[in-house]
């Protein structure tokens, strides 16, 4: 039961350096999302992905891009990395309201990223 | 932008105590969520709540959502070591792209055998 897969699980760049993060869930749901985690703050919106080719920024999407390459796939990059970029990155899954779920969301096992 | 304040940020206590975390928002939600999430992993939902006033139990644990559908409580009654985590409440709001978490800050709760 794989779920939600991320990659790579850590990663260490220098400032400057661009990276992709990947994520691929295997629920068949529509929405995707990718958080960040730092101490003390939860856990912040960056995008989300309400279905296939579409995209939307959420409370902090500055530094990053977005690909919804397919339903399955999410991905979150880096352009120029900054040092105010380390966290623990999040991507998460959820079905449609329309299902009549509750809004349960999926979480993958996290991508630590520090930059130097 | 919808705040979730969750209090307090950390715990420590002995098994056998009880305990409640709090999370309060000036802003009204669909429904809340609680996660719990363990190192190296992401968080896992316990529980949702939907309707104002609403109660819900999970062997020891007691979810109550608030009247007015805008804070909650989780009540971990004889705390157990295996009870130790971050807890995450979540505000749920739906628009046309899906469902939207606002997360709190997190209770990171320790404890002691």
């Amino acid at each position: 039961n794989a779920g939600v897969t991320q990659t790579p699980k850590f990663q260490v760049l220098k400032t400057g350096q661009s990276m992709t993060l990947q994520c691929a869930q295997d629920m068949n749901h529509n929405s995707m999302y990718w958080y960040r985690q730092d101490p003390g703050m939860g856990l912040r919106l960056i995008y989300y992905s309400a279905s296939e080719g579409t995209t939307d920024k959420g409370e902090v999407p500055n530094g990053y891009n977005v690909s919804r390459l397919n339903k399955r796939e999410f991905s979150l990059r880096l352009e120029s990395a900054a040092p105010s970029q380390t966290s623990v990155y999040f991507c998460a899954s959820s079905e449609t309201v329309a299902s009549g779920n509750t809004g349960e969301l999926f979480f993958g096992e996290g991508s630590r990223l520090t930059v130097l | 932008t919808q705040l979730l304040e969750q209090s307090p940020q950390f715990l420590s206590i002995q098994e056998g105590e009880n305990l409640t975390v709090y999370c309060n928002s000036s802003s009204v939600f669909s429904s809340l969520q609680w996660y719990r999430q363990e190192p190296g992993e992401g968080p896992v939902l316990l529980v949702t709540v939907v309707t104002g006033g609403e109660v819900k139990k999970l062997k020891r644990l007691t979810f109550q959502f608030g009247d007015a559908r805008k804070d909650s409580s989780l009540h971990i009654t004889a705390a157990q070591p295996g009870d130790t985590g971050l807890y995450l409440c979540a505000g749920v709001t739906w628009n046309n792209a899906g469902n939207m978490l606002t997360f709190g800050g997190g209770t990171r709760l320790m404890v002691k055998p």
